[in-house]
């Protein structure tokens, strides 16, 4: 069975450009999480559905980010602008509501901004 | 804002040696999870541990859940070189605090 897949793997971008991160969960789950993996703040939870509603977005840290579910098989995670802080490596998770705490990643997109 | 701290932070040791490492908060935990992460890849799930006291073994590690539930440990026994990689501790139901993580280095 696929696991979690996330688009692009690596993404290198120059200051104020839009960025576009893609994630397709894994059939049948219905929760679905975005963090973002730096050295000096670890892995951190960005924001989540439930059922393709957010949920809590109260880690998303400003305006320039949004994360949109259209449906139970999508998810984008966007950043307009975006600048050189944002660089990291951004993992999508889906799981089973009931199990939330199983939680299955992705690969992971490494986003370098210039 | 409830933290979790991880211990140590980097570990480097020799296959075949035992090792601990260790997760704690000043809160209580409803339910701990470990994840293991490899570079370049996500991290998965190891154990969930959810009764103070607990203890769950898997092959050559054995977690153990605090009776307080506000810290856990992770052993190793007999480390091999597959076990490298980053040992991650998370707290919650749904929305989950992960640790710093502890980077392990087994060297053949």
């Amino acid at each position: 069975d696929a696991g979690v897949i996330q688009s692009p793997r690596h993404e290198v971008t120059e200051m104020g450009q839009e960025v576009t991160l893609r994630c397709k969960p894994i059939s049948g789950h219905n929760s679905l999480f975005w963090y973002r993996q730096t050295m000096m703040r670890g892995l951190e939870l960005l924001i989540y559905f439930n059922n393709n509603v957010p949920i809590d977005d109260s880690g998303m840290p400003e305006d320039r980010f949004s994360a949109k579910m259209p449906n139970a098989s999508f998810s984008t995670l966007k950043i307009q602008p975006s600048e050189p802080r944002d660089s990291a490596v951004y993992f999508c998770a889906s799981s089973f509501s009931r199990k939330a705490g199983h939680q299955y990643f992705g690969p992971g997109t490494r986003l370098t901004v210039l | 804002t409830q933290l979790l701290e991880q211990s140590p932070q980097f570990l480097s040791i020799q296959e075949g040696e035992n090792l601990t490492v260790y997760c704690n908060s000043s809160s209580v935990f409803s339910s701990l999870q470990w994840y293991r992460q490899e570079p370049g890849e996500g991290p998965v799930l190891l154990v969930t541990v959810v009764t103070g006291g607990e203890v769950k073994k898997l092959k050559r590690l054995t977690f153990q859940f605090g009776d307080a539930r506000k810290d856990s440990s992770l052993h190793i026994t007999a480390a091999q070189p597959g076990d490298t990689g980053l040992y991650l501790c998370s707290m919650g139901a749904q929305k989950l605090v992960f640790g710093q993580g502890t980077r392990l280095t087994i060297n053949p």
